[in-house]
């Protein structure tokens, strides 16, 4: 079973509205990262929040953790045609021996198209 | 500063050929991994250097995988002998030791005929 789950799927909406997307995970966590993906492109890293944290923000996005209910929450507030893209949750679970931290867990992302 | 970069972008080749996916990591990046997405499944760890050392390869699919990290830089993986389900994108990733914000190269898609 995968570890990080997001949902929804898919979201559509209206430029100018705020999306939020939400994020599931089963194990408990050191750190949880979020990525956009445009289409045929990379990842791009958005933010990094830890298990003692819970809340973030960055420019228009927030990000909100609970670790009781393991799950996480990205907003983007005012969106943009420009925010059209896949959006991953990834979990790292633990730092390993030599001091790096695991590799990340990724749920399969939700599509948010956003609509001129 | 540069990004991580990854050779090459793209990769057709055929079942039982090898090939050599190459990674330059952020400079300064201790940490390097190398991930993969195959079609309509997640993106899923393959494994972790710190600096030359394999720190877990737990995420290696078989012993047709090779990975190297020579002298704690660039890392190459290369799959030997490449069959049709090792077709998907490649990609790696490189974090400091304080910060740990993975930070992902654009990908090397391979295509396995």
């Amino acid at each position: 079973s995968q570890q990080g789950e997001e949902d929804p799927q898919a979201l559509s909406i209206q430029e100018g509205e705020n999306a939020t997307m939400n994020c599931s995970y089963k194990t408990s966590i050191n750190n949880l990262q979020w990525y956009r993906q445009n289409s045929g492109r990379g990842l791009v890293h958005l933010i990094l929040i830890r298990s003692n944290e819970r809340e973030k923000h960055s420019g228009r996005l927030r990000v909100t953790l609970d670790t009781s209910k393991k799950s996480s929450s990205l907003l983007i507030t005012a969106s943009r045609a420009a925010d059209t893209a896949s959006y991953f949750c990834a979990t790292c679970v633990a730092f390993d021996s030599g001091g790096g931290a695991d590799g990340l867990t990724f749920g399969k992302g939700t599509h948010l198209i956003i609509q001129p | 500063e540069a990004g991580v970069t990854q050779f090459p972008s793209h990769s057709v080749i055929e079942k039982g050929q090898t090939v050599t996916l190459r990674c330059d990591p952020i400079s300064g990046h201790d940490n390097l991994y190398w991930y993969r997405r195959v079609m309509g499944k997640e993106i899923k760890f393959l494994l972790h250097f710190v600096k030359e050392s394999k720190q877990d390869e737990s995420g290696m699919p078989n012993n047709r995988f090779l990975a190297e990290r020579t002298g704690g830089t660039y890392s190459t993986l290369k799959v030997q002998p490449a069959e049709l389900e090792d077709s998907g994108v490649y990609f790696c990733a490189s974090s400091d030791l304080v910060y740990n914000e993975q930070f992902f190269g654009p990908g090397t898609r391979l295509t396995v005929l």
